[in-house]
Order: structure tokens, then sequence, then C-alpha cells
């Protein structure tokens, strides 16, 4: 089955500890990006990545680091979280990073930071 | 820079009754345009899409979509709503170029179904 996966699915965790969310994806997508959903401000994208070892910022990058040494997996680094980085996170992946191709979304992943 | 807007943070129906849930998009050309749901505690899904060609595009679970280029609007609708479909609604934009496959997001739209 074409899945996105996210781990973990919920997290609370405490200012300053860093922590991971993993995504990886078994479809041999080259297009992989991160969003954050914030109530009443729909999805935003964080980072992106068209292919191993090439990723760019989104519009919310600050506070946040990827890698993408496979293409099968795209993690989500907080080198130090903090309050505002509470949030709902999901990670998709495309077959090219053309728009008008369909994008699969993980499940999210709810952080609560303290 | 593209952007999108979805008046209705929150919209309530009774099981039946139809269903339309307004999208506005701005951007100098025609964008691809998407609907997702999301369902609560689950990923997004891709009820439809448009590129070109016919204004009026089918979608899954019996949602439709119509383009209209001159107000700008990508509205969504069904014309009885089931209390399964209450969930989360995000209209979404791809206008190509420098936003290298980024797709913009409006705020979303919450439907409550009532029996």
């Amino acid at each position: 089955e074409a899945q996105v996966t996210q781990n973990p699915r919920y997290l609370i965790t405490v200012t300053g500890k860093k922590l991971t969310v993993t995504c990886s994806q078994n479809m041999n997508h080259e297009y992989m990006s991160w969003y954050r959903q914030d109530p009443g401000l729909g999805l935003r994208q964080i980072y992106y990545s068209m292919n191993v070892e090439v990723t760019d910022k989104g519009d919310v990058p600050e506070g946040y680091k990827v890698s993408r040494k496979e293409k099968r997996n795209f993690p989500l680094i907080l080198e130090s979280p903090s309050p505002n980085q509470t949030s709902l996170y999901f990670c998709a992946s495309r077959e090219g990073f053309l728009g008008n191709q369909p994008q699969h979304f993980g499940d999210g992943t709810r952080l609560s930071i303290l | 820079a593209q952007s999108v807007t979805q008046p209705d943070i929150h919209i309530t129906v009774s099981e039946g009754a139809s269903l339309e849930l307004r999208c506005n998009y701005s951007y100098g050309a025609t964008p691809y345009l998407f609907w997702y749901v999301q369902s609560p505690g689950q990923g997004l899904q891709l009820l439809l899409k448009y590129f070109s060609g016919d204004t009026l595009v089918q979608g899954i679970k019996g949602f439709e979509a119509e383009f209209k280029r001159s107000q700008s609007s990508f509205n969504l609708r069904k014309p009885s709503v089931h209390w399964s479909d209450a969930a989360e609604y995000f209209c979404a934009v791809y206008t190509g170029g420098t936003s290298y496959g980024k797709l913009t997001f409006g705020q979303g739209t919450i439907l409550t179904v009532h029996p």
C-alpha cells in the first residue's frame, strides 16, 4: 500500500530538548515536504526537498532543520524546540516537483512543547 | 505571491442538506486548484483538482467544484451531505514557477453535520 508514515504521532516534550520527527514514503517519490498546521492559518510549508541531498526553505523554516540522505526518508529536526512550535505537522510526498501531480500526506504528528 | 482565502471558518448543515464551501484565490493567471479533506486524526485526502478544460470538476465522495475565472473562485459543492462528511476542508493552489512545487493552502473550513 502506498503510504507516507510519520513517527511519532503524538509527542509532549519540554523547551530545548532536541527532537526528530521521522517521515518515510514507499512510493519512490522525488519530492517531499513538511507542513505545519495551525488553527486559522491552514497548512504552511516548512521545508521541501526535490531529491536526495536537495532541500530548501519553505514559508516558515525558522527553528527547523531537515535532511534528505535517502530518497524515502525526510526527517524534521527541532534542535531546540520552543512553545511556539507546538503544532500539528504533516509530511507529504509527490512523484516530482510539479504541483499538478497528486500529493500524498502522512497522518500527522501532534507536537506539544511545554 | 499567490494566496488562498476560505471566508467561512465554520459551517454547520443538517444531514441531507446541500453544501457549498467557498474558496477564492489571488493569482495573475489560472493556477492549479485543489480541494482536500481532513478527517479527525488523519492526514489530508485529495477530493478533486482542476488544471484546465471543463470548469466543473467531479471528485470523490460525491463532491464537485466549479472554477469561475471571473470571480477567482473554486467553490466546493455537494447536493446532499452525509454525517460522515464532517471534517475540515482545505482549498489549495499551485502556481508553478519559482514556487518549486509548493501548494498554498487556505485557512480551512470546519464542517459540522447535524443529524
